[in-house]
Formats: C-alpha cells, sequence, structure tokens
C-alpha cells in the first residue's frame, strides 16, 4: 500500500523551530516529486514547498521563503521540513502529499498538527 | 484570500446532481491544463478525485466529472449519495514561482 505517515508536530513557541518528517512506504520514494501544504484550523489549503526526485531543485511559498527548508534522504524514505523562526500564522496542519503529475497530489499523508503559540 | 475562487457552499438532494465552480487568471487555470479536485472529510486528509482538468485516479466513481471553459474550471457530482458531503478545494499550477495555487474550498452538502 502506498502511503505517507507525517511525524514531528507539536507545540512551540513563537520564533521557534520544528522538524517535520514524512515516511513513505508501498512505491519508489527516490521517483517522485514531493510536496508540502498545510491547513490553517478551520480554514482552506496552501502549498508550502516542494522538492523534485533527487533533492536538487526546491521551491517555497512566498509566505516561509527563508524559514522553511525542505529536503529527503532518500536512502531512508523520507521528506523533511525544517522550520524556522516560527510564528503563530504557521499554525496549521501540515500535510506531505506525493505527485501524481504536475500539480496533481496522490497520495496525502494523514498530516502533523504543528502549533506556535506562548 | 485564496488564489482561486469557490463559492462558499453548495447543495443538493440525494440523486441529483450538483456543480461547483473555480475560477482563476489565465495565470493559472486559464493557461494550463492541470487543474485538481479533492474531497476532504471531516478530521480526514483530502483525496484526489480529479486531475488534468477531467481524469479520474482509479477508484473514483464516475459519477464525478470536470471540465473547464477559459478561467473557469468545474467538478460536477452526479447522482449524488450522503457519502459526498464533504468540502471540496480545486487547485491549479500557477506557474514556475507559485507552482502550486489552491481554491477557498466548498461545503457541499447533501439535503
Amino acid at each position: 500500500e502506498v502511503q505517507l505517515v507525517e511525524s514531528g508536530g507539536g507545540l512551540v513557541q513563537p520564533g521557534g523551530s520544528l522538524r517535520l518528517s514524512c515516511a513513505a512506504s508501498g512505491f519508489t520514494f527516490s521517483s517522485y516529486w514531493i510536496h508540502w501544504v498545510r491547513q490553517a484550523p478551520g480554514k482552506g489549503l496552501v502549498w508550502v514547498s516542494r522538492i523534485n526526485s533527487d533533492g536538487s531543485s526546491t521551491n517555497y511559498a512566498d509566505s516561509v521563503k527563508g524559514r522553511f527548508t525542505i529536503s529527503r534522504d532518500n536512502a531512508k524514505n523520507t521528506l523533511y521540513l525544517q522550520m524556522n523562526s516560527l510564528r503563530a500564522e504557521d499554525t496549521a496542519v501540515y500535510y506531505c502529499a506525493r505527485v501524481l503529475t504536475y500539480n496533481s497530489f496522490d497520495p496525502w499523508g494523514q498530516g502533523t498538527l504543528v502549533t506556535v503559540s506562548s | 484570500q485564496s488564489a482561486l475562487t469557490q463559492p462558499p457552499s453548495a447543495s443538493g438532494s440525494p440523486g441529483q446532481s450538483v456543480t461547483i465552480s473555480c475560477t482563476g487568471t489565465s495565470s493559472d487555470v486559464g493557461g494550463y491544463n492541470y487543474v485538481s479536485w479533492y474531497q476532504q472529510h471531516p478530521g480526514k486528509a483530502p483525496k484526489l478525485m480529479i486531475y488534468e482538468v477531467s481524469k479520474r485516479p482509479s477508484g473514483v466513481p464516475d459519477r464525478f466529472s470536470g471540465s473547464k471553459s477559459g478561467n473557469t474550471a468545474s467538478l460536477t457530482v452526479s447522482g449524488l449519495q450522503a457519502e459526498d458531503e464533504a468540502d471540496y478545494y480545486c487547485s491549479s499550477y500557477g506557474g514556475s514561482n507559485t507552482e502550486v495555487v489552491f481554491g477557498g474550498g466548498t461545503r457541499l452538502t447533501v439535503l
């Protein structure tokens, strides 16, 4: 079964850091581009970041550029999102999602909640 | 404010059809045939229902269909069933900078 499982979320103070992980199984992880998408409580989906299959190309939403870093370890079948200088507006459920074609994502992980609060 | 505009709500009775619109610009929806639709039940992860405007992934019922005209894409759900009640989000390729843009979501209620 193709599966993505996020972890690493939690409560962090404003200005703090957190690293999210996304463990992949059931498919050849190194062949796929992966994205991070977030959803604030009660709000819609917002694209965060993207990494290509070998990790040589990344892209970020303007709202996280310079604060978040996406990376992957294909040997460990794991995607990461290093989040620094966190703000209250970064509070959200963070999903990793595998690219099917271009911007279509299938499947998605179950999500991990990040809460930025003092 | 979301990049793509969706109606906040839609509704229909069991067996009926309902269409949800998704309006963008020539820089996203109108410029590429890369519109996707996602279904999200409360507390669950989104599920891909339509990709590349009108293609259905394996396992998605053919009651779900997609189309596009100009800068507006549409999702039609035919033969509404109770389990179709969920939030639906459209997305489009937005260009090399903002690669993915989402709509604000539409809550579909089955009356």
